[in-house]
């Protein structure tokens, strides 16, 4: 079946500093591949998402590449802030998009003043 | 437009007694999904409605959860009796259908239910 693996967490780093949450999935063919996000008090919203191999999905400043060779969908951002502080989830559908979401166990990320 | 809603926000209930959720969905959308994620662990999967039909159900852990759709409109999901380890964070999610090869699922804020 469908699995998606993230690293654990919680990740803390300071504001301004590089951020890397790795992400790697396994499926038949070629999933949709997304990052959804959990902000305090709030629900899940989509961050961004890649439907095809080498696709580049970018939001906020956030950026993962589908990577079929790795099957990995790294997510990135060059200078996170306060208010990226939340909960991200690496997460997959089959190709098409009509079936259930497959989540990966999420990472809290934490920035400190 | 209204997003997903879900309600109650917050549950806590004694094993045994009988909980239930219920979700609205964005208007006209068809596709409606429940999730759940359990102690910290990642967001799985438990049933898909198309309309008031049940699609898929695989995820559904026992027969102490019921969902319904009557109408096609806003679900429930029942829990009776509740057992401790139901505790965790109930999503909800919906999907329109108008086009293309992909249809993004929008996702409520989530139910928490705490079984003592």
């Amino acid at each position: 079946g469908n699995s998606v693996t993230q690293m654990e967490g919680p990740v803390t780093l300071s504001e301004e500093a590089f951020l890397t949450i790795n992400c790697t999935y396994t499926a038949t063919g070629y999933p949709s591949l997304f990052w959804y996000v959990q902000y305090p008090g709030e629900g899940l919203q989509l961050l961004l998402k890649a439907t095809k191999a080498d696709d580049k999905g970018s939001n906020k400043g956030f950026e993962a590449t589908y990577r079929k060779e790795t099957t990995s969908f790294h997510l990135e951002k060059g200078s996170v802030q306060v208010s990226d502080s939340a909960v991200y989830f690496c997460a997959l559908t089959p190709a098409g998009g009509y079936q259930k979401v497959t989540f990966g166990t999420g990472t809290k990320l934490q920035v400190i003043p | 437009e209204a997003g997903v809603t879900q309600f109650p926000s917050h549950s806590v209930i004694e094993k045994g007694q009988t909980v239930t959720l219920r979700c609205d969905p964005i208007s006209g959308h068809d596709n409606l999904y429940w999730y759940r994620r359990v102690m910290g662990k990642e967001i799985k999967f438990l049933l898909h409605f198309v309309k008031e039909s049940k699609q898929d159900e695989s995820g559904m852990p026992n027969n102490r959860f019921l969902a319904e759709r009557t109408g096609g409109t806003y679900s429930t999901l029942k829990v009776q009796p509740a057992e401790l380890e139901d505790s965790g964070v109930y999503f909800c999610a919906s999907r329109g259908v108008t086009g293309g090869n992909y249809n993004e699922q929008f996702f409520g804020p989530g139910t928490r239910l705490t079984v003592l």
